[in-house]
């Protein structure tokens, strides 16, 4: 079964650091774009990052360039996002999601469950 | 950047009903464009990519339509384990959401 789980959510205080994991299994993580995505408590989604099967290019929402690094290692399956300099707007639920290509487009077609990031005083 | 725009925000239907969803791009997007179904406290799910493409598992009373700019996401006889909030995305230039439409029950 094709799985995607978050870890390294928690609360942290405006100005920190956190590291989120995303371990891939039952696919081929290294042949698949990869990507973030967030939902602030009672809204609807947001598209942060995103990052080539190889690691050639990686894509950030404008909210989060150059605070946030996205990254894999494909001999782990697992990708990842550095959060710095983290605000009280990047409190939400964060998930990572495969990415499925079609005609050199990406689309997300499988879902984790999220891990919970709380940026708070 | 491309901005969705979903229409109606929300939307009351009953069992058995036929409902549709509008998302409008700012500009054309070609086919680029998926539909999510997402229960409270759940993931999303995706059910149409490619703008009219059926993902595998998901029941054929969805149906999804459009290019360019405008779209449509049509459920059929509305089931209860259909109400829930549906969300567009364009991925024709990086990824972009729409805002999401609600279906409660009226």
């Amino acid at each position: 079964e094709v799985q995607v789980l978050e870890s390294g959510g928690g609360l942290v205080q405006p100005g920190g650091s956190l590291r989120l994991s995303c371990a891939a299994s039952g696919f081929t993580f290294s042949r698949y774009a990869m990507s973030w995505v967030r939902q602030a408590p009672g809204k609807g989604l947001e598209w942060v990052s995103a990052i080539t099967a190889s690691d050639d290019i990686r894509s950030y929402a404008d909210s989060v360039k150059g605070r946030f690094t996205i990254s894999r290692d494909n001999s782990k399956n697992t990708l990842y996002l550095q959060m710095n300099s983290l605000r009280a707007e990047d409190t939400a639920l964060y998930y990572c999601a495969k990415m499925q290509p079609t005609s050199g487009r990406d689309y997300v077609d499988v879902w984790g469950k999220g891990t919970t990031v709380t940026v708070s005083s | 950047d491309i901005q969705m725009t979903q229409s109606p925000s929300t939307l009351s239907a009953s069992v058995g009903d036929s409902v549709t969803i509008t998302c409008r791009a700012s500009q054309s997007i070609s086919r680029w464009l998926a539909w999510y179904q997402q229960k409270p406290g759940k993931a999303p799910k995706l059910l149409i990519y490619d703008a009219s493409s059926l993902e595998r598992g998901v029941p054929s009373r969805f149906s999804g339509s459009g290019s360019g700019t405008e779209f449509t996401l049509t459920m059929s006889s509305l089931q209860p384990d259909d109400f829930a909030t549906y969300y567009c995305q364009q991925y024709n230039s990086y990824w972009t959401f729409g805002q999401g439409t609600k279906v409660e029950i009226k």
